[in-house]
């Protein structure tokens, strides 16, 4: 059955740092793959999505993140956090015309 | 264009109550979905409609229902709450199939329904 993995449930960094939030998938085919952003009492944003073509996919706020089909991974990056990504973030596969989270990751900002 | 909206968005209820949560879209868009939100356990898809009249279930179906009459609006029913159901609900939608399928489309998602059920 496909699943997502984030096996961080919290991160802190300081503000200015650089960070990666992992996602690992089990999915039989090509995955589309898709990285949430939900701000305390928001629903979700979409920050980058993955359909084909170059692994290294850009998103907004700064926001990317490299597809590698070898570690079934699609980690999330930012060389420079600012306090406003704050927020927990959501990986996802596409599976059938539905979305399947992982549990989620949330991201603490240290002044 | 308002999007995907929710209401209510905070409701208290006591087990063996029935509500609605009414979700609505002006996108025209022919996919909506409805999650639930748990800590720790990500969002779980409840049910999903492919386009009015069409509905189906996701991984966490029981104790629900939906309808789909129109393409604007699909509502979830709780039937007889229970304590289990204590959760946030959010409504999503997406263009759908007939422009390429969700995997061509993002999905939007409301503000979500906060829900008691004591």
């Amino acid at each position: 059955a496909q699943s997502v993995t984030q096996p961080d449930i919290h991160i802190t960094v300081s503000e200015g740092a650089s960070l990666e939030l992992r996602c690992n998938y089990s999915y039989g085919a090509t995955p589309y793959l898709f990285w949430y952003v939900q701000s305390p009492g928001q629903g979700l944003q979409l920050l980058l999505k993955y359909f084909s073509g170059d692994t290294l996919v850009q998103g907004i706020k700064g926001f990317e993140a490299e597809f590698k089909r070898s570690q079934s991974s699609f980690n999330l990056r930012k060389p420079s956090v600012h306090w406003s990504d704050a927020a927990e973030y959501f990986c996802a596969v596409e599976s059938s015309y539905k979305l399947i989270f992982g549990s989620g990751t949330r991201l603490l900002v240290r002044p | 264009n308002a999007g995907v909206t929710q209401t209510p968005k905070f409701q208290v209820l006591k087990t063996g109550q029935s509500m609605t949560l009414q979700c609505a879209q002006d996108m025209n868009h022919e996919y909506m979905s409805w999650y639930r939100q748990d800590p720790g356990m990500g969002l779980r898809l409840i049910h999903y409609s492919v386009g009015a009249g069409i509905t189906d279930q996701g991984e966490v179906p029981n104790g629900y229902n939906v309808s789909r009459s129109t393409t604007e609006d699909f509502p979830l029913r709780l039937l007889s709450a229970a304590p289990s159901q204590t959760s946030v609900y959010f409504c999503a939608s997406s263009p759908g199939p007939s422009t390429g399928g969700l995997r061509y489309n993002e999905q939007f998602f409301g503000p979500g329904t906060r829900l008691t059920v004591l």
